[in-house]
């Protein structure tokens, strides 16, 4: 079965700082990915995904994510981290059928 | 174009009552997606419908129900509820399988008390 995890719980950064989040992930074939963030309050929004062609992925905010098949990772970063990017950020698999299963989510505090 | 909203934000049951969660999409999606937030344990499918008049079950559909009578809505059910069943629930869509690669769009959550 198909399973994501993350391994930091919670990651402090200072502004203006570089940002890597872990994600893993546990699937056969080659699996839909996800990033999604979750800012305070708020529902779950869409960071970036990958399913084929180039394995570096841009999204929304200036994020990014690489899918290294070797690895069975998909890392997302940020060169440069802003205050309002202080949020839960979830990285998630879809394999290939109706349903994502998501990872435990990473919490971001970023220092002023 | 409101996208998914819910209702209510937030909810106080006592143990053993009912209640409906309310959840509609304006997006003319076919799927929708019911699931429940807990601390450190990320987002699980409770149930989720691929159009209307059909649903199916996720990883945790004990203690809940479900119908999907038109394409915009898609209310949850807890009939008797537990403590057990504090959490935030999310209400999702997207237009297609979600499972192959499709964005799915929340919903801002409803926060569940049972008490």
């Amino acid at each position: 079965a198909q399973s994501v995890t993350q391994p930091d719980i919670h990651i402090t950064v200072s502004e203006g700082a570089s940002l890597e989040l872990r994600c893993n992930y546990s699937y056969g074939a080659t699996p839909y990915l996800f990033w999604y963030v979750q800012s305070p309050g708020q529902g779950l929004q869409l960071l970036l995904k990958y399913f084929s062609g180039d394995t570096l992925v841009q999204g929304i905010k200036g994020f990014e994510a690489e899918f290294k098949r070797s690895q069975s990772s998909f890392n997302l970063r940020k060169p440069s981290v802003h205050w309002s990017d202080a949020a839960e950020y979830f990285c998630a698999v879809g394999a290939g059928d109706d349903k994502v299963i998501f990872g435990p989510g990473t919490s971001l505090s970023v220092i002023p | 174009n409101a996208g998914v909203t819910q209702t209510p934000k937030f909810r106080i049951l006592k143990i053993g009552q009912s209640m409906t969660l309310q959840c509609t999409q304006d997006m003319n999606h076919n799927y929708m997606y019911w699931y429940r937030q807990d601390p450190g344990m990320g987002l699980k499918l409770i149930y989720y419908s691929v159009g209307a008049g059909i649903t199916d079950k996720g990883e945790v559909p004990n203690g809940y129900n479900v119908s999907r009578s038109t394409t915009e809505d898609f209310p949850l059910r807890l009939e008797l509820a537990a403590p057990s069943q504090t959490s935030v629930y999310f209400c999702a869509s997207s237009t297609t399988l979600a499972g192959k690669g499709e964005t799915q769009y929340f919903g801002p959550g409803t926060r569940l008390l049972v008490l």
